[in-house]
């Protein structure tokens, strides 16, 4: 069974702070990635990765950053919280590039104070 | 642009009353279509992936059939444990990521 996971399911953080969110998968996927999901705009984009190293950018990256360093650890980093990436964000990974099935981890809420 | 439209946006159904949700789609050459359902508060769980019109697939009370334009999700005979909210995705050719409907909020009445 894939299995991909996310470091908290739940996170309080203040505005301007640094946040870090990891997700790791145990399948040898080549493709990770993170979207943010809100109530009314379904799933969005943030950052996609097709390989250790690699980065792309999705239809919303502005106050993100991403960093993969290992193939199986994606992480997503909010520089400077702002109240506006209260959230859920969700990690997936697909086995080959250009997309094929991607598996979910369970979510991550983030609420910014 | 690619772009996924589902429908109706809630649906609420009485048990054992069956029903179709649409996933309409425009993508630039269909590379696959995939259906998730998602409980609240968690991660999406796949259900299917159809690749060529005229596929079928099937599991338990669900069945998705794919047209060259749209998709269906048919529930026979719905339990309240399949509400959840169903959301539909396109990839198309070559390396793109995959493009999401906002989903349909599926509620099963006892």
């Amino acid at each position: 069974d894939v299995k991909v996971t996310q470091s908290s399911r739940y996170l309080v953080k203040r505005t301007g702070e640094k946040v870090f969110l990891e997700c790791v998968q145990d399948m040898d996927h080549e493709n990770m990635f993170w979207y943010r999901q809100d109530p009314g705009l379904g799933l969005r984009l943030i950052y996609f990765s097709y390989d250790v190293k690699m980065k792309e950018k999705g239809d919303i990256p502005e106050g993100y950053s991403v960093s993969r360093e290992k193939k199986e650890r994606f992480s997503l980093i909010l520089e400077s919280a702002s109240t506006n990436q209260t959230s859920m964000y969700l990690c997936a990974s697909s086995p080959i590039a250009g997309g094929e099935t991607q598996y979910f981890g369970p979510g991550t809420r983030l609420l910014v104070l | 642009e690619d772009q996924v439209t589902q429908s109706p946006e809630a649906l609420r159904l009485q048990e054992g009353e069956s029903s179709s949700l649409n996933c309409s789609y425009t993508v630039s050459g269909l590379r696959g279509l995939f259906w998730y359902r998602q409980d609240p508060g968690k991660g999406p769980e796949f259900l299917f992936t159809l690749y060529s019109a005229g596929e079928e697939k099937e599991k338990e009370r669900l069945k998705a059939t794919l047209t060259k334009k749209e998709s269906f999700l048919h529930i026979t005979a719905p339990k309240p444990e399949d509400s959840a909210t169903y959301l539909c995705a396109v990839q198309a050719g070559g390396n793109t990521p995959l493009v999401f409907g906002k989903g349909t909020r599926l509620s099963v009445i006892a």
